[in-house]
């Protein structure tokens, strides 16, 4: 089956560490987004890469950094400098650019900062 | 820049009442409208869509009309079950990017 695939579901990490959340898809779909869910706050971009070798900051991506080196893999790291880490990350994919805007989201993963 | 604004929740309801969930948005051009629905624990999956001004989404019984003069696109639903219980979010896809805005979200409970 098609889909999304996020990894891990929970992720535990003591602060001043680094962590990558794995996001793999094989839907063949060009653009790949990062979202980040907090209570209340609705989902705010992180990143998002529309090819390969290619992304761009979304409205929050102070502390993370992403890379497209392959077009079905789109790893974040969560950095130490990002100073209120725990939330629900959600990875999202689309097919090319002349779609209608609809996205295809994976299962999330939970980062809790210790 | 985009937003979205929906109604904030939490909503209760008891099984087979009535569901309307507002939102409205400002945008500039003409934005692909969504509703997403996400259960418990999990991701978010696309409930309707529209695309352009008048179109009517629908899908398991919920229903959304793209209505450009108001700027909105309420979720209605005639009849809510225990099942419908999650969280709704209203959104809309613009620019060359097409990355999508959110709203908030409106945490939906109906109780048997």
């Amino acid at each position: 089956d098609g889909g999304i695939t996020q990894s891990p579901k929970y992720l535990f990490r003591k602060e001043g560490q680094n962590v990558t959340l794995s996001c793999e898809q094989n839907l063949n779909h060009d653009a790949m987004y990062w979202y980040r869910q907090d209570p209340g706050q609705g989902l705010r971009l992180i990143y998002y890469s529309q090819i390969v070798n290619d992304f761009q900051k979304g409205d929050i991506a102070e502390g993370y950094s992403v890379s497209r080196e392959k077009k079905e893999s789109f790893p974040l790291t969560v950095t130490s400098a990002q100073k209120n880490p725990t939330a629900f990350y959600l990875c999202a994919s689309r097919p090319g650019t002349r779609e209608t805007g609809e996205l295809f989201f994976g299962e999330g993963s939970r980062l809790t900062v210790l | 820049g985009d937003s979205v604004t929906q109604m904030e929740g939490p909503v209760t309801l008891s099984e087979e009442a009535f569901l309307t969930i507002n939102c409205t948005y400002t945008a500039t051009g003409y934005p692909s409208l969504f509703w997403y629905v996400q259960y418990p624990g999990e991701g978010l999956q696309l409930l309707l869509k529209a695309t352009k001004a008048d179109d009517k989404g629908s899908n398991k019984g919920f229903e959304a009309t793209y209505r450009k003069e108001t700027t909105s696109f309420h979720l209605e639903k005639g009849s809510v079950q225990v099942s419908d219980s999650a969280v709704y979010f209203c959104a809309l896809s613009g620019g060359s990017n097409y990355k999508l805005t959110f709203g908030k979200g409106t945490l939906l409970t109906v109780n048997p």
